[in-house]
């Protein structure tokens, strides 16, 4: 079955560089969302899209966007890189949500590991 | 403010052992519980997605129960496998909001 894919799936970059990393969902999948896994750490929700418009919107520092294309894959923009933002980036995609406000199961990606020297 | 915490923190046992993580969470109002796998460095796969109006999944080996008013999520391992050796989450969903948040896991190595 189709999963989740990222990439690139390893980046390095410098401090006050820019990087953008890719997620391409689950066929039919419409909604996307993004979480930064710090070492040693949870992932914690970064945001998230639904029919490419942002619908919700978590620990997201300013020098971070993202935006959701027509084909649904979505692209998370990083400017000013700073030593802290090395991290695990997770992309998951899910099928439309529910009728009661709740979402459907979140299907992760593998992951884009990004190392800021 | 949602809060999810797991333990053990760390679980090693010898092959064919059966198990229990635990996953507790400080509100009750959730609409899911999900369990994941992560092995070292690698995604987050997912194992059991309870919904807040079941009490239990199955999936092969694996068994989640879900006690809402308690605030609490159990995932049973049977016959326990070194393949099993990973890093098991819990993330709970709520109304109105995308986020998982998750627990901080639980590391567990099986053994031959």
């Amino acid at each position: 079955a189709a999963g989740v894919i990222q990439s690139p799936r390893h980046l390095i970059k410098e401090k006050r560089e820019t990087a953008t990393l890719k997620c391409y969902p689950i066929p039919r999948h419409d909604t996307v969302y993004w979480y930064q896994q710090g070492p040693g750490q949870d992932p914690q929700f970064l945001i998230s899209f639904y029919e490419k418009m942002q619908s919700d919107k978590g620990s997201i520092p300013d020098r971070f966007s993202a935006q959701q294309f027509s084909d649904y894959h979505s692209e998370l923009n990083m400017s000013s890189l700073e030593l802290g933002d090395s991290a695990l980036y997770f992309c998951a995609s899910s099928s439309p949500p529910g009728t009661s406000g709740g979402h459907n199961e979140q299907f992760f990606g593998p992951g884009t590991r990004l190392t800021v020297l | 403010k949602q809060e999810v915490t797991q333990i053990p923190a760390a679980l090693s046992v010898p092959e064919g052992e059966n198990l229990v993580l635990n996953c507790s969470f400080t509100d009750s109002a959730i609409y899911n519980l999900q369990w994941f796998r992560q092995d070292p460095g690698k995604g987050l796969t997912s194992l059991l997605l309870i919904q807040s109006s079941q009490r239990e999944q199955t999936s092969g080996r694996l068994n989640a129960s879900l006690d809402k008013s308690s605030g609490r999520s159990t995932l049973y391992i049977a016959a326990s496998q070194p393949g099993d050796s990973a890093t098991y989450l819990c993330a709970v969903g709520s109304y109105n909001t995308d986020k998982l948040i998750f627990g901080t896991g639980t590391r567990l190595q099986v053994f031959p």
